[in-house]
């Protein structure tokens, strides 16, 4: 059973820092890997979106790698600003069954200015 | 770009009654829809995987005759609560994507449904 885990839980930094938030899966047969961002009460914003053929995906301050052999991925944002606060969650695609997204446990961010 | 609209935002009912949320692919067809129930502070948890014209696919746990999904068309997925109790309560959370396993998911705004 697909299990997708995310280090650390919160994390508060100081506006300007360069920042690398940690996703973990327990099954590597996925089709991808997609991380997304959530402010409170809302949906889920897609970030980016990692093919599991690929190693990394960018996009303006955000930088996406993928390990699928070690099960890892990190997200990593540069230059941090107050409107990055979120909550940033990884999934994972499934190659079995119905194709379904796994999602991961989340990390509260916080960037104080 | 892709947006998935999500309906009503918010929702109060009466124990007992039912509750229908929408959920619609307003720029693309979305050949396979999810719903999400998210708990406070709480990741997402699976609820079904529709697709367009078949009957849902539910996860384990989750009641078939309780949470009705049917996803009639390419645009449209719907949700209903049959006789909700209070525990029932919670943040409903839908989502769409287009044909072919990398197509990424798009996010409705979600509901929060409050039964009283």
């Amino acid at each position: 059973k697909q299990e997708v885990t995310q280090i650390p839980a919160a994390l508060s930094v100081p506006e300007g820092e360069n920042l690398v938030l940690n996703c973990s899966f327990t099954d590597s047969a996925i089709y991808n890997l997609q991380w997304f961002r959530q402010d409170p009460g809302k949906g889920l914003t897609s970030l980016l979106l990692i093919q599991s053929s690929q190693r990394e995906q960018t996009s303006g301050r955000l930088n996406a790698s993928l390990d699928k052999s070690s099960g890892r991925s990190t997200l990593y944002i540069a230059a941090s600003q107050p409107g990055d606060s979120a909550t940033y969650l990884c999934a994972v695609r499934t190659t079995s069954g119905t194709y379904k997204y796994i999602f991961g446990t989340g990390t509260r961010l916080k960037v104080l200015a | 770009g892709a947006v998935v609209s999500q309906h009503p935002s918010r929702v109060i009912c009466k124990s007992g009654t039912s509750v229908k949320i929408e959920c619609r692919s307003l720029d693309f067809q979305a050949t396979t829809m999810f719903w999400y129930r998210q708990f406070p502070k709480q990741s997402l948890m699976l609820m079904a995987t529709s697709n367009e014209g078949s009957k849902a696919t539910y996860e384990q746990g989750v009641e078939k005759d309780k949470f009705l999904i049917n996803h009639a068309s390419l645009t449209l997925s719907t949700l209903t609560v049959t006789s909700a109790h209070p525990e029932d309560s919670s943040f409903y959370i839908c989502s769409a994507s287009r044909q072919g396993v990398n197509s990424p998911l798009h996010f409705g705004n979600g509901t929060r449904l409050t039964v009283t």
